[in-house]
């Protein structure tokens, strides 16, 4: 069964700074891998989606990467700032592409 | 270009009643996913339907149903509400299955 584990939990940083955000997944056999933003209480924004045979892809500030063989993924966030503050989930497609697999989340909070 | 939309956004219902969220998928999408989101979790896969069928469950009983229509909307309906099923029920639509998908704004279920 896949699960999906985003490591740290919780962070806070000061406005400027560049920070990682961490997503391993038990099962290499996955179809595509999504990072998403969520705000309080509302629905989810699509970040980055990375298929199975990329590396990796950018968005502005953003930045995710794909090790299929190592089951991980990164999210990294060049010069944050306060309205990045939010819950990044990633996210793993099953190899049927029925179905993303999330975890539970890296709650991020910049002050400024 | 209009997104997901789900209504109603937020709705009370009473322990061993019936409820049904709907969503409108992005256009053009012809696969429409629902997902469960409980406090403080990652969002759980309910189902998927492609093209009018069931293409995918994940582990929900049967008194979670939906139908999805010839123009690619959806329903998701929940019979013999039971307390825990208070979450934010997400709906999410992509173009053929797993091209990355766009979520809603979701609706907040509270059962009492």
């Amino acid at each position: 069964k896949q699960e999906v584990t985003q490591i740290p939990a919780a962070l806070s940083v000061p406005e400027g700074e560049n920070l990682v955000l961490n997503c391993s997944f038990t099962d290499s056999a996955i179809y595509n891998l999504q990072w998403f933003r969520q705000d309080p209480g509302k629905g989810l924004t699509s970040l980055l989606l990375i298929q199975s045979s990329q590396r990796e892809q950018t968005s502005g500030r953003l930045n995710a990467s794909l090790d299929k063989s190592s089951g991980r993924s990164t999210l990294y966030i060049a010069a944050s700032q306060p309205g990045d503050s939010a819950t990044y989930l990633c996210a793993v497609g099953n190899q049927a592409g029925t179905a993303l697999i999330f975890g539970k989340g890296t709650t991020l909070s910049v002050s400024s | 270009e209009t997104g997901v939309t789900q209504s109603p956004t937020h709705l009370i219902k009473t322990r061993g009643q019936q409820v049904t969220l709907r969503c409108s998928s992005q256009s053009g999408h012809n696969t429409v996913s629902w997902y469960q989101q409980a406090l403080g979790q990652g969002p759980q896969f309910i189902f998927q339907y492609y093209r009018e069928e069931e293409n995918g469950r994940g582990n929900f009983p049967p008194r979670f149903s939906g139908l999805q229509f010839p123009n690619y909307s959806s329903e998701l309906n929940v019979n013999a509400l039971e307390l825990d099923d208070s979450a934010l029920y997400l709906c999410a639509s992509s173009l053929e299955m797993n091209y990355g998908y766009t979520f809603g704004s979701g609706t907040r279920l509270t059962v009492v």
